[in-house]
């Protein structure tokens, strides 16, 4: 599976849109970009995940490069509860495992 | 629905004793894993299963034993605890593989001291 590169840690005011870049620059045509976040101490939870398209759900949106090589997770109004570890992962599809990197440590800020 | 169970929540053992983290699922999800994360650090993943049955190790497997006799219990044995393996233990399950749909579905962990 291709490896992410993710900036270690940043902060974003509450209330507006944080954005949470991902670099996948060796991805390949039949992996996927999955995001997780874990908050403090609990099991990291699923977030969203894309091929090539860019996708919303009630959570976030995700933003990926045409070129797909880098992608972003945008939380459209951040708040509090929203500090946690995110953890963008690609995939192969119907792959057998997920490995996570570092992650991007978020903390929204009143 | 309780979705993945881990037990026991907190644990301390001594260097050299074994113990088994247990894990199970009502969802009927093939796949299984367990990861282990250590203090300020990502997960790294300890052993994983595609079914029942069906087993393989993942990046840091040494120490550690699974087995996958049903579909829902996936348990993680410790041969001989060390101090090394103090870590918080997660289990996850996906219906399949964690690259489709909603990927995994994590248990709220593991917290294990080995004094």
């Amino acid at each position: 599976d291709a490896k992410t590169t993710q900036p270690p840690s940043m902060d974003c005011a509450e209330g507006r849109a944080a954005n949470l870049p991902c670099n996948h620059s060796t991805i390949s045509g039949n992996e996927y970009v999955y995001w997780y976040r874990q908050i403090h101490s609990q099991g990291p939870q699923y977030i969203i995940h894309g091929l090539k398209n860019n996708e919303t759900n009630e959570m976030a949106s995700l933003i990926i490069t045409e070129d797909r090589k880098s992608s972003t997770l945008i939380l459209p109004h951040a708040t509090l509860r929203d500090t946690a570890v995110y953890y963008c992962i690609v995939v192969k599809a119907a792959g057998n495992k997920l490995t996570f990197g570092g992650g991007t440590r978020v903390l929204v800020k009143p | 629905n309780a979705g993945v169970t881990q037990t026991p929540k907190f644990q301390v053992l001594k260097t050299g004793q074994s113990m088994t983290l247990q894990c199970a699922q009502d969802m009927n999800h093939e796949y299984m894993s367990w990861y282990r994360q250590d203090p300020g650090m990502g997960l790294r993943l300890i052993h994983y299963s595609v079914g029942a049955g069906i087993t393989d190790q993942g990046e840091v497997p040494n120490g550690y034993n699974v087995s996958r006799s049903t579909t829902e219990d996936f348990p993680l044995r410790l041969l001989s605890a060390a101090p090394s393996q103090t870590s918080v233990y997660f289990c996850a399950s996906s219906y399949s593989s964690p690259a489709t749909g909603y990927g995994y579905t994590f248990g709220s962990g593991t917290r294990l001291t080995v004094v």
